[in-house]
């Protein structure tokens, strides 16, 4: 089974402050990462994946995210947030053990302010 | 191509009542699921579909019922309505049932159980 963590549920940054948000998965065979935003009252759009390849996967609006295998970890990261970047943000996860299904995270709230 | 639609955008039921979810896609695309989501659970699957005629359960199906007639659409089902169905209801597809693929969702369906 897998399974994927967010530590945090809430982080509070101020405009153009660089950004982090943590996420921990695990899982028992090869794993593939997304990070999806949704911003309020909307559905989920994908902001990047990790599939193979290159650790350091870039995705829109200047995120980019760092796969480590030995640390089981996929975080994201932004150098320069905008108010524009308030939204809520899932981790997931699928393995090749079946269908594309997903596991998210918790969520974590990106709260930007002035 | 509108993508992935759900209807209605918001609904409130009394306890009992059965209604239809309803999600469609123009896309051509396989694989469709149903997700729910909940203030700090993040989303949960309900069930899934590799294709017209085929179903399964995912993590938190008691209470839904899907079936697949068609590739376009794919209704879920509440019978017997609870409150503790009150929740968000995301519906979402792509193009196979690959592991790593995109999934694209929908704007979402907002269900209050009295």
């Amino acid at each position: 089974a897998q399974s994927v963590t967010q530590l945090d549920s809430q982080v509070p940054v101020f405009e153009e402050a660089p950004v982090e948000l943590r996420c921990n998965y695990s899982s028992s065979v090869s794993v593939y990462l997304f990070w999806y935003v949704q911003y309020p009252n909307q559905g989920l759009q994908l902001l990047l994946k990790y599939l193979s390849g290159s650790t350091l996967v870039k995705g829109i609006n200047g995120f980019e995210a760092e796969f480590n295998k030995s640390q089981t970890s996929f975080h994201l990261r932004k150098p320069s947030v905008h108010i524009s970047d308030t939204a809520e943000y899932f981790c997931a996860v699928s393995d090749d053990s079946g269908y594309s299904t997903l596991t998210f995270g918790k969520g974590t709230m990106l709260l930007v302010s002035p | 191509n509108a993508g992935v639609t759900q209807t209605p955008k918001f609904q409130v039921l009394k306890t009992g009542q059965s209604m239809t979810l309803q999600c469609a896609q123009d896309m051509n695309h396989e694989y469709m699921s149903w997700y729910r989501q909940d203030p700090g659970m993040g989303l949960r699957l309900i069930h899934y579909s590799v294709g017209a005629g085929i179903t399964d359960q995912g993590e938190v199906p008691n209470g839904y019922n899907v079936s697949r007639s068609t590739t376009e659409d794919f209704p879920l089902r509440l019978l017997s309505a609870a409150p503790s169905q009150t929740s968000v209801y995301f519906c979402a597809s792509s193009l196979g049932g690959s592991f790593g693929e995109t999934q694209y969702f929908g704007p979402g369906t907002r269900l209050l159980v009295l």
